[in-house]
């Protein structure tokens, strides 16, 4: 069954801090990973994309990681600020049509 | 990137009410837009991809008489919840793809249905 997980499913940091989030995903045949930010009530926002052969790739203050093999990916964020609170989303293309396996998120708060 | 909006952002109707839901791709011609649904606390679920001119092809245990879409433009795409329920609300969202495969979203619209 495709899949996709993420954890934490919430996680709350002081402002200033880095954090790391996680995605495992058993989605076959696989085309591309995205990351995905959400804030409440707003529609979501494409962070970034990774291809299969790409382990890394970086938006401003966050970095994407992506190993194909574990079939893992983390969202790092840097120098965490105020309007990082947000959901985010790990979401998975399929290799055969445009069908997007979703995660349930992680719900991020930074605090001052 | 794409962008598109939705109307209205938010909207409140009684039971057995129609509610007609705009989606706009602002420069962008869009012959494919996707449209989601998204309960509290949980992630989007694809409800139907609608195609430019023909009929929208509809997910699993979603009603297509209940959730009637016309794209009727490469700009504009219309759900229209019919005979709306208290468990219809929720926060619909649109999308398109850009021609680099990224997914632009509609900033949602949150139907209430008392």
């Amino acid at each position: 069954k495709n899949q996709v997980e993420q954890s934490p499913q919430s996680l709350i940091i002081l402002e200033g801090k880095n954090c790391t989030l996680q995605c495992n995903y058993t989605v076959s045949p696989f085309s591309n990973l995205r990351w995905y930010k959400q804030d409440t009530g707003r529609g979501p926002v494409s962070l970034t994309i990774m291809t299969f052969s790409e382990n890394t790739k970086s938006n401003g203050r966050y970095t994407a990681t992506l190993d194909a093999d574990t079939k893992q990916s983390s969202l790092h964020i840097t120098a965490s600020q105020l309007s990082d609170s947000a959901s985010y989303i790990c979401v998975v293309r399929l290799g055969s049509n445009y069908q997007l396996i979703w995660g349930a998120g992680t719900k991020l708060i930074i605090k001052p | 990137g794409a962008v598109v909006s939705q109307h209205p952002s938010w909207v409140i109707c009684k039971s057995g009410t129609s509610v007609k839901i705009e989606c706009r791709s602002l420069d962008f011609q869009a012959t494919t837009m996707f449209w989601y649904r998204q309960f509290p606390k949980q992630s989007l679920m694809l409800m139907a991809t609608s195609n430019e001119g023909s009929k929208a092809t509809y997910e699993q245990g979603v009603e297509k008489d209940k959730f009637l879409i016309n794209h009727a433009s490469l700009t504009l795409s219309t759900l229209t919840v019919t005979s709306a329920h208290p468990e219809d609300s929720s926060f619909y969202i649109c999308s398109v793809v850009g021609s680099t495969d990224t997914q632009y979203f509609g900033p949602g619209t949150r139907l209430t249905v008392l």
